[in-house]
């Protein structure tokens, strides 16, 4: 079946440092690739998303590129900010007949970002 | 615009008390709507998801179970809580058009079961 794996945390890093989430997924056919954000106390937010192999997802400041031949969706920010701790999950989409589509979830990873 | 609604916010049941958290959609129509718990260190876990009114696949046996007696509401509920149903519920919608489709998620439940 299809799994996600990312890096453990907790994360902690200060202001204007370089982050770096690791992610592979294992998957039949070609999923679509997400990064989720669930700030604390509530639901999850969808950061950036990519449908197909060499696609860029991007959003405030965050990327991640869909690479097939590592299985790989790696979320990157060159500085983060403190506005930026939160829970970062991975996740996959795969038809799973008809017009459903089912999301497989990463454990999350804690990231916080001190001043 | 579309807008997820669940209700309530958070909940402390004891072991053995009955359980209904509500789901409601607005601004679509005929999503596939989705119930995820969320447990401390072990991510989200699909429990149901709904393509239709009446219609319900369970992911995993458990001690809950789920209905949709409207296209926009979704409903999970249990006859008899245990403790290791304390979690974070999250309900999610997705349009269902075909095609991969974002799920939106709801603020969350927070239950706690004593």
């Amino acid at each position: 079946g299809n799994s996600v794996t990312q890096m453990e945390g907790p994360v902690t890093l200060s202001e204007e440092a370089f982050l770096t989430i690791n992610c592979t997924y294992t998957a039949t056919g070609y999923p679509s690739l997400f990064w989720y954000v669930q700030y604390p106390g509530e639901g999850l937010q969808l950061l950036l998303k990519a449908t197909k192999a060499d696609d860029k997802g991007s959003n405030k400041g965050f990327e991640a590129t869909y690479r097939k031949e590592t299985t790989s969706f790696h979320l990157e920010k060159g500085s983060v900010q403190v506005s930026d701790s939160a829970v970062y999950f991975c996740a996959l989409s795969q038809n799973s007949g008809g017009s459903n589509y089912k999301l497989t979830f990463g454990k999350g990873t804690l990231l916080t970002v001190n001043p | 615009s579309q807008t997820i609604h669940q209700w309530p916010a958070t909940l402390v049941q004891p072991v053995g008390s009955p359980l209904s958290l509500e789901c409601t959609v607005e601004g679509t129509s005929n999503p596939n709507l989705y119930w995820y718990r969320q447990a401390a260190g072990r991510g989200l876990q699909l429990l149901f998801y709904s393509v239709g009114i009446g219609q319900i696949s369970s992911e995993v046996p458990q001690n809950l179970s789920a209905s949709r007696p409207q296209d926009r509401q979704f409903i999970l509920s249990s006859k008899k809580l245990l403790l290791s149903d304390s979690g974070f519920y999250l309900c999610a919608w997705e349009t269902g058009t075909g095609g991969y489709n974002e799920q939106f998620f709801g603020p969350g439940t927070r239950l706690t079961v004593l």
